[in-house]
């Protein structure tokens, strides 16, 4: 297994919209719709903002959508603002009950 | 709600074996549709799935640390527990626990604990 692959950095500037890519294969992001997404700031614990590839849990801003095509799930933040800034990691279910990470991508709020 | 406290030794010699549990307050780990999973951070990189449980022992690891890797549950302390063999530097990670929701529908980490790093060194 290989992780996913994120790019490494974004940025936009506030108000404006960014989309992360989270590229995998027919066996874990193409095959199934068990793609989350997990927004860390520094020094602090992951926190879930989209599961099932685009559902949001309580509390996370509608700002936060996700979406598949594919073997690419994307993440797209509306309206950017100081505090979206922060690594966000995607993760898909691989088959056999194992987990699949992406490597990460920077946002950074010009 | 539901927390969870990840706890064990803060430096492990390389070679030997790396224990962390997991404490699960405010709910039963025994609660469906609940995995139990754990995670690794080396400083400055990704996270890592190192493996995941279910509340009867049910185990799944990640392939590449298979050979190395245990991970158990103990129902009456409410708590799991991970056991990394045969250290080495590049195990050297903030590791973190978390819930895992399972189900036709669910494969997704709701709720983390804060992090415990591990460092391997002599």
């Amino acid at each position: 297994q290989s992780a996913l692959t994120q790019p490494r950095s974004v940025s936009g500037s506030p108000g404006q919209s960014v989309t992360i890519s989270c590229t995998g294969t027919s066996s874990d992001v193409g095959g199934y719709s068990y793609v989350s997404w997990y927004q860390q700031h520094p020094g602090k614990a992951p926190k879930l903002m989209i599961y099932n590839v685009n559902k949001r849990p309580s509390g996370v801003p509608d700002r936060f959508s996700g979406s598949k095509s594919g073997n690419t799930a994307s993440l797209s933040i509306s309206g950017l603002q100081d505090e979206d800034e922060a690594d966000y990691y995607c993760c898909s279910y691989a088959g056999s009950y194992t987990l699949l990470f992406g490597g990460g991508t920077k946002l950074t709020v010009l | 709600q539901l927390q969870l406290q990840e706890s064990g030794p803060g430096l492990v010699k390389p070679s030997e074996t790396l224990s962390l549990t997991c404490s699960v307050s405010g709910g039963s780990i025994s609660s469906s549709p609940y995995y139990w999973g754990w995670i690794r951070q080396p400083p400055g990189k990704g996270l890592e799935w190192i493996g995941s449980i279910d509340y009867s022992g049910s185990s799944y690891y990640n392939p590449s640390l298979k050979s190395r890797v245990t991970i158990s549950v103990d129902t009456s302390k409410n708590q799991f527990s991970l056991k990394l063999s045969s250290v080495t530097a590049a195990d050297t990670a903030v590791h973190y626990c978390a819930r895992l929701i399972v189900g036709t529908t669910d494969w997704y980490f709701d709720l983390w604990g804060r992090g415990t790093l591990v460092t391997v060194s002599s």
